[in-house]
């Protein structure tokens, strides 16, 4: 699987949106891009992937570059509750995959107020 | 509602003595998977099992053991040989008869803490 890079942290002023960006410059055709955030000492929680297309779910907007080298996760109204660790993953879509994700250590995200 | 319980959410041991994590999940999906997290860290893969009966070691494997009797469980066991057990143990599973992508969505238990005294 593809290796990403990502901050190490970043800041958002609440209510604002917060971009987060993701480096995959490896990545192979058949590699989808997954979003997870990891709250303080909870388990980690899935956000949204994709392969090519813009994809936008309740909790968030993922833009893929045309290239497919690098995305970034958009929470469009940052709050409190968003700060969290989250961590960008490439990976096949098959199921074939034994679903072994790499999860590197990710950009904490800290919201202001 | 459908989801992974850990248990215990904390968990104290001496030196030299086996624990055992417990893993159970009602989403009826097939694969599970055990992280191990250490303090500012990402999380690394311990084991996984795809099927019943039937596990892999993952990236870390060494002092653990693992068991997959039944579907819906997946107990970790913390052996005497694992030098450094101290850490923030994490279970998921995921759909893996899908064949689209989300067969890669993980679903993750709230975690169980081992610190070893």
């Amino acid at each position: 699987d593809a290796k990403t890079t990502q901050p190490p942290s970043m800041d958002c002023a609440e209510g604002r949106a917060a971009n987060l960006p993701c480096n995959h410059s490896t990545i192979s055709g058949n590699e989808y891009v997954y979003w997870y955030r990891q709250i303080h000492s909870q388990g980690p929680q899935y956000i949204i992937h994709g392969l090519k297309n813009n994809e936008t779910n309740e909790m968030a907007s993922l833009i893929i570059t045309e290239d497919r080298k690098s995305s970034t996760l958009i929470l469009p109204h940052a709050t409190l509750r968003d700060t969290a660790v989250y961590y960008c993953i490439v990976s096949r879509g098959a199921s074939s995959n034994t679903g072994k994700l790499i999860f590197g250590q990710g950009t904490t995200l800290q919201v202001k107020p | 509602d459908g989801g992974i319980t850990q248990s215990p959410k904390y968990l104290f041991r001496k030196e030299g003595q086996n624990v055992t994590l417990s893993c159970e999940q009602n989403l009826n999906h097939d694969a599970m998977y055990w992280y191990r997290q250490d303090p500012g860290q990402g999380l690394r893969l311990i084991y996984y099992s795809q099927i019943v009966n039937d596990f892999q070691k993952g990236d870390i494997a060494e002092g653990y053991s693992v068991s997959r009797e039944k579907k819906e469980s997946f107990p970790l066991t913390v052996t005497s040989a694992q030098k450094n057990p101290t850490a923030f143990y994490l279970c998921a599973s995921r759909p893996g008869t899908r064949s689209d992508s989300g067969a890669n969505v993980l679903t993750f238990g709230a975690g169980s803490r081992l610190t070893v005294l």
